[in-house]
C-alpha cells in the first residue's frame, strides 16, 4: 500500500492555467507538506498543515493555496502559471508537526512543466 | 538566513570512498540530515546527526562540528546504485510550533566501473 500517494505524477500546462495536485496519505499522520524543487535541486518547503491548519507557510506567491478538507489530503492548487513554477512538487506527512525530518515520509513527486 | 553550501558534481570510482562536505550557516541548529535522492524519485533518508562526531551506518556514516558549521558524507565501498543526488538538510528551531527544514541543493555523485 502506498504511504503518500500524490496526483498526477506529471503535468505539462500552458502559462496562465490553474491547475491543481492532490496528496493523501494512509499514515494516519498529523501533518502534511508542500515541497518544492526546481531545476537546480533545491528542494524547499512550501508548507505544512497540522489537522487541517496551516502552520508554515514559507513566502510562497499568494498564487499557490493550499487545501486540506481532512487530514489525509492536502492538495495544492496553483493559478495563473507561470514558467517559473516549472518544477517537481513533494507532498510529505509525519505524525505530528515536531517530528524530525527522517520521520517525514515523502510521496513520489509530481513533475509540473509551464509551457 | 539560511545558507547551506555543497559541491555540486562530484565522482569516483566502484569500490572507492568518497566524501561530500557541507557546510551551514543557519539561525539556530536542531539537526543535520543527509538525503539520498535517485533521479526521478523522491529523497530518502540517510543520516542525522544533532551532536559533534561521527555516526556510522553501514557504508553509510556521516560527520558533524557544530563550532564550524560543517558535515560530512562518507560512503565507502562504492556501488553503481550510489549514483544519485546527496541532499544536506538542517532544521532550525520551532518556529510557529513547527521546525523548518533548509536543504542543500545537493550534490550529484556518479559512480564509475
Amino acid at each position: 500500500d502506498t504511504a503518500v500517494s500524490q496526483t498526477p505524477k506529471y503535468l505539462v500546462t500552458q502559462m496562465g492555467n490553474d491547475k491543481s495536485i492532490k496528496c493523501e496519505q494512509n499514515l494516519g499522520h498529523d501533518t502534511m507538506y508542500w515541497y518544492k524543487q526546481d531545476s537546480k535541486k533545491f528542494l524547499k518547503i512550501m508548507f505544512s498543515y497540522n489537522n487541517k491548519e496551516l502552520i508554515i507557510n514559507e513566502t510562497v506567491p499568494n498564487r499557490f493555496s493550499p487545501k486540506s478538507p481532512d487530514k489525509a489530503h492536502l492538495n495544492l492548487h496553483i493559478n495563473s502559471l507561470e514558467l517559473g513554477d516549472s518544477a517537481v512538487y513533494f507532498c510529505a506527512s509525519s505524525q505530528d508537526r515536531l517530528r524530525p525530518l527522517y520521520e517525514q515520509y515523502f510521496g513520489p513527486g509530481t513533475r509540473l512543466t509551464v509551457t | 538566513g539560511q545558507n547551506i553550501d555543497q559541491p555540486t558534481e562530484m565522482t569516483a570510482t566502484e569500490g572507492a570512498i568518497v566524501q561530500i562536505n557541507c557546510t551551514y550557516q543557519t539561525s539556530g541548529f536542531n539537526g543535520l540530515f543527509w538525503y539520498q535522492q535517485h533521479a526521478g524519485e523522491a529523497p530518502t533518508f540517510l543520516s542525522y546527526n544533532v551532536l559533534d562526531g561521527l555516526e556510522e551506518k553501514g557504508r553509510f556514516s556521516s560527520f558533524l562540528s557544530r563550532s564550524k558549521g560543517y558535515s560530512y558524507l562518507l560512503l565507502k565501498e562504492l556501488q553503481m546504485k550510489d549514483s544519485a543526488s546527496y541532499l544536506c538538510a538542517v532544521r532550525s528551531p520551532p518556529s510557529g510550533g513547527s521546525y523548518i527544514p533548509t536543504f542543500g541543493r545537493g550534490t550529484s555523485l556518479i559512480v564509475h566501473p
